[in-house]
């Protein structure tokens, strides 16, 4: 059964730091790695999309890498400002649908 | 814009009285998903729906069930709702393309139980 760990559990960053946030999963076999942003009270976003056959997607200041071998993804956040403040949260899945981490809580000081 | 609706964003209601939870799409999506999300929790996956075919997580509790009479909307109904059933209730679609599912989620249904 697949289970996705999220380090750290909480972050906090000055304004305009370079930041990474990790994933690991312990089944291998995933079609796809999705990262989410979740604001408080609110529904989730979906920020990037790493197919299986992929390493890494850019989107913006976003950067997130997937290494099926060793089980983890990574989101790299690039000049951070406050309105990133939020969980960030990372999902995979196989054979069965998404499985959750329980989510990184960034927090970017002005 | 196409998009995942939730109605209502906020619902309360007493011990034990039964409740619907609302999912529209405009997305044409196949996969519907229902999730449990508790403070500082991941969502805990309940159900999904592909295409017609109902699939139930064997942990989600009798208490819950969920229907979904066309390709646009889903419901969950709640037929007698415990204090720890509070939570926030998130749907969400995709679309199978290459193997590939990327899921697309509503804000969200805020549970409150009294």
């Amino acid at each position: 059964k697949q289970e996705v760990t999220q380090i750290p559990a909480a972050l906090s960053v000055p304004e305009g730091e370079n930041l990474v946030l990790n994933c690991s999963f312990t089944d291998s076999a995933i079609y796809n790695l999705q990262w989410f942003r979740q604001d408080p009270g609110k529904g989730l976003t979906s920020l990037l999309l790493i197919q299986s056959s992929q390493r890494e997607q850019t989107s913006g200041r976003l950067n997130a890498s997937l290494d099926k071998s060793s089980g983890r993804s990574t989101l790299y956040i690039a000049a951070s400002q406050p309105g990133d403040s939020a969980t960030y949260l990372c999902a995979g899945a196989g054979n069965t649908p998404l499985v959750f981490g329980k989510g990184t809580r960034l927090s970017v000081i002005a | 814009d196409a998009m995942v609706i939730q109605n209502p964003r906020y619902q309360v209601t007493q011990f034990g009285k039964p409740v619907t939870l609302s999912c529209s799409q405009t997305l044409n999506h196949n996969v519907m998903y229902w999730y449990q999300q508790k403070s500082s929790q991941a969502p805990k996956l309940l159900f999904h729906y592909y295409d017609k075919d109902f699939n139930n997580e064997a942990d989600t509790p009798d208490n819950f069930q969920s229907r979904r009479p066309n390709t646009s909307f889903c419901f969950l109904d709640i037929r007698s709702p415990g204090l720890g059933d509070a939570a926030m209730y998130l749907c969400a679609t995709s679309k199978e393309q290459g193997g590939t599912y990327e899921q697309y989620f509503g804000p969200g249904t805020r549970l409150t139980v009294t």
